[in-house]
């Protein structure tokens, strides 16, 4: 149990494109998931905490226009990048925390490459 | 603020030999404390976390807050063990926010 999808699993796009990611918990209900970006051979950083049915929390730094979060149901959470350029490129992760714990779940990554 | 550090990027143990992974936080409060690892070609997954006090694949943690340390162990390491194994922080004010270190890949040598 407690299964968390992305899809993509991977995407290639051109600049000044939008690609949306999703991130779904496959076995559970998931009032909050996160979102995550990896450069190579760095760690995760926390890009924005997602809660159903209200506005995502961003991170210091992070562009709330240039990487939109919706939370509309409690198993599915998208990130769109938007108006992508290739220093965007990078391995975009979510998680998600079955409602009533504080487990996270994560998916397996989607990793988008924009030319 | 609060900060995770992994002074190894890379580790390479000998098949039955013990295994330390280090860790270090720093935070102002009383943090709650996990271990993940990733296998190749796998998701990120919890190990272990702090509050559970359990051993799971054979790894253990301690706490050590004298130290503001969280170093992962085990006896005798196995080549299933070969994974990258992060650290990560929460804090205790009602936010699940999870800070993780910059990991370390973890290689068991036949």
């Amino acid at each position: 149990g407690a299964v968390v999808s992305q899809h993509p699993s991977w995407v290639i796009c051109k600049s000044g494109t939008s690609v949306k990611i999703e991130c779904r918990s496959l076995d559970f209900q998931a009032t909050t998931m996160f979102w995550y970006r990896q450069f190579p051979k760095q760690s995760l950083m926390l890009m924005a905490t997602s809660n159903e049915g209200s506005k995502a929390t961003y991170e210091q730094g992070v562009e709330k226009d240039k990487f939109l979060i919706n939370h509309a149901s409690l198993t599915l959470s998208t990130l769109t990048v938007t108006s992508a350029h290739p220093e965007d490129s990078s391995f975009y992760i979510c998680s998600a925390s079955p409602s009533g714990t504080d487990t996270q779940y994560f998916g397996p990554g989607t990793r988008l490459t924009v030319l | 603020a609060q900060r995770v550090t992994q002074p190894e990027k890379l580790l390479s143990v000998f098949k039955g030999a013990p295994v330390e992974l280090k860790c270090n936080y720093s935070y102002s409060g009383s943090p709650e404390l996990f271990w993940y690892v990733q296998y190749s070609r796998q998701r990120l997954q919890l190990l272990l976390r702090h509050i559970s006090r359990e051993s799971i694949k054979g790894f253990t943690a301690d706490l050590n807050k004298g130290e503001t340390s969280f170093h992962l162990k085990k006896p005798f390491a196995q080549e299933e063990d070969s994974a990258m194994y992060y650290c990560a922080l929460r804090g205790y004010f009602g936010n699940e926010k999870l800070t993780f270190g910059t990991g370390t890949r973890l290689t068991i040598i036949p």
